[in-house]
């Protein structure tokens, strides 16, 4: 059974600031895993997506990398700024018969202050 | 031009009525979900419909009834409410050969009391 965990549970950096977020999964055989970032009262965005193939994703600041070996995915956005406020979720999907079955991480709930 | 919207946005009612959660999606995806996220954030799978039939079912009390009339609507009958289900309930759709690229509703917050 997949289980994915995130830390760190809440960051608060300044403006600017370049920051790391981690994901751990403990099922190596990973069909793909997604960083998603939730905004209060909205529904989920997917950010980036990383297939098993691969070893990172690029869009913009944003950055995501993927270790199968060691069960880890990190998101890194650089240059950080207040709207990336947010709460960032990593997702494994595991493949197979459960294509659909996105397992979640708890989040990370990120604060960039002015 | 809401892709995937859901109703209501605020539910508030007393332990042991119904209530139902609609689901409706614009994308012509063939395959819909219902997520529960809990007061501590996680957000966990509960079932799945692909093309009006269930796909996945997770370890959800009967009390939990999905229902997709057409491909566009999945929607979601509680019976009996309880304290345990406050949470807020997402609607996701995707399409059925790419399953992980699932687009969100804004989330149902049921609140029982």
């Amino acid at each position: 059974k997949q289980e994915v965990t995130q830390i760190p549970a809440a960051l608060s950096v300044p403006e600017g600031e370049n920051l790391v977020l981690n994901c751990s999964f403990t099922d190596s055989a990973i069909y793909n895993l997604q960083w998603f970032r939730q905004d209060p009262g909205k529904g989920l965005t997917s950010l980036l997506l990383i297939q098993s193939s691969q070893r990172e994703q690029t869009s913009g600041r944003l950055n995501a990398s993927l270790d199968k070996s060691s069960g880890r995915s990190t998101l890194y956005i650089a240059a950080s700024q207040p709207g990336d406020s947010a709460t960032y979720l990593c997702a494994g999907n595991a493949g197979g018969t459960s294509y659909g079955k996105l397992t979640f991480g708890q989040g990370t709930i990120l604060t960039v202050h002015p | 031009d809401t892709a995937v919207s859901q109703t209501p946005k605020y539910l508030v009612t007393q332990m042991g009525n119904d209530k139902s959660i609609k689901c409706e999606q614009n994308l012509g995806h063939d395959t819909m979900y219902w997520y529960k996220q809990d007061s501590k954030k996680f957000l966990k799978i509960m079932f799945s419909y692909n093309n009006k039939e269930l796909i996945i079912n997770e370890t959800v009390p009967n009390r939990f009834s999905p229902k997709s009339p057409d491909k566009a609507h999945l929607n979601l009958h509680i019976n009996s409410l309880e304290l345990g289900d406050s949470a807020v309930y997402f609607c996701a759709s995707s399409q059925e050969n790419r399953p992980w690229e699932q687009y969100f509703g804004p989330g149902t917050r049921l609140t029982v009391t």
